[in-house]
């Protein structure tokens, strides 16, 4: 699986909308960019994934770069509850991994007040 | 629709001893994976059940080994505890193997090992 990189924390403001990035220059074509949260001491949230082009759903937007090397997810109007460690994560097909997910270090997001 | 639930919440082991966690799936969801998180650390991926058979293992020893029942809750084993299993566990079920559907984490069993 490819690896990626991530700023080590973040800070936003509440109300303003958080931009985390996501490097993964060495992604291969069958690679899915997923998003996951980890609020303290929960379990990881899923948040969004995708292929090439831009996603949203009611928590996120994924806007993912033509070559598709860096990604970044928009929470577009942070709140404090929002605060959490955010893993950026690129997965592939495979029979003896299909459950496997590689979390790195994260972006620790802290929404202030 | 009930989520990933996990028990027990915490637990405190010695050095040499055995635990067993246990994890029941969310509803419908046939895949299991567990993952170790250190204080600080990402988690790190198991391995992972699938109709009660292991379907692949992340780099962990053999004395980490796991079991899914019929009706797709599982146990994770670990033999001759060693201070550095400390750590939260974690379970994931999701729907179905080889599919990009997101997986659904329960809240961990926080383990200490003295």
């Amino acid at each position: 699986d490819a690896k990626t990189t991530q700023p080590t924390s973040m800070d936003c403001a509440e109300g303003r909308a958080a931009n985390l990035p996501c490097n993964h220059s060495t992604i291969s074509g069958n690679e899915y960019v997923y998003w996951y949260r980890q609020i303290h001491s929960q379990g990881p949230q899923y948040i969004i994934h995708g292929l090439k082009n831009n996603e949203t759903n009611e928590m996120a937007s994924l806007i993912i770069t033509e070559d598709r090397k860096s990604s970044t997810l928009i929470l577009p109007h942070a709140t404090l509850r929002d605060t959490a460690v955010y893993y950026c994560i690129v997965r592939t097909r495979g029979s003896s991994n299909t459950g496997k997910l590689i979390f790195g270090q994260g972006t620790t997001l802290q929404v202030k007040p | 629709e009930t989520g990933v639930t996990q028990s027990p919440t915490h637990l405190i082991k010695t050095r040499g001893q055995q635990v067993t966690l246990r994890c029941s799936s969310q509803s419908g969801h046939n895949t299991v994976s567990w993952y170790q998180q250190a204080l600080g650390q990402g988690p790190q991926f198991i391995f992972q059940y699938y109709r009660e058979e292991e379907n692949g293992r992340g780099n962990f020893p053999p004395r980490f080994s796991g079991l899914q029942f019929p009706n797709y809750s599982s146990e994770l084993n670990v033999n001759a505890l060693e201070l550095d299993d400390s750590a939260l566990y974690l379970c994931a079920s999701s729907p179905m193997e080889g599919s990009y559907n997101e997986q659904f984490f329960g809240p961990g069993t926080r383990l200490t090992v003295l």
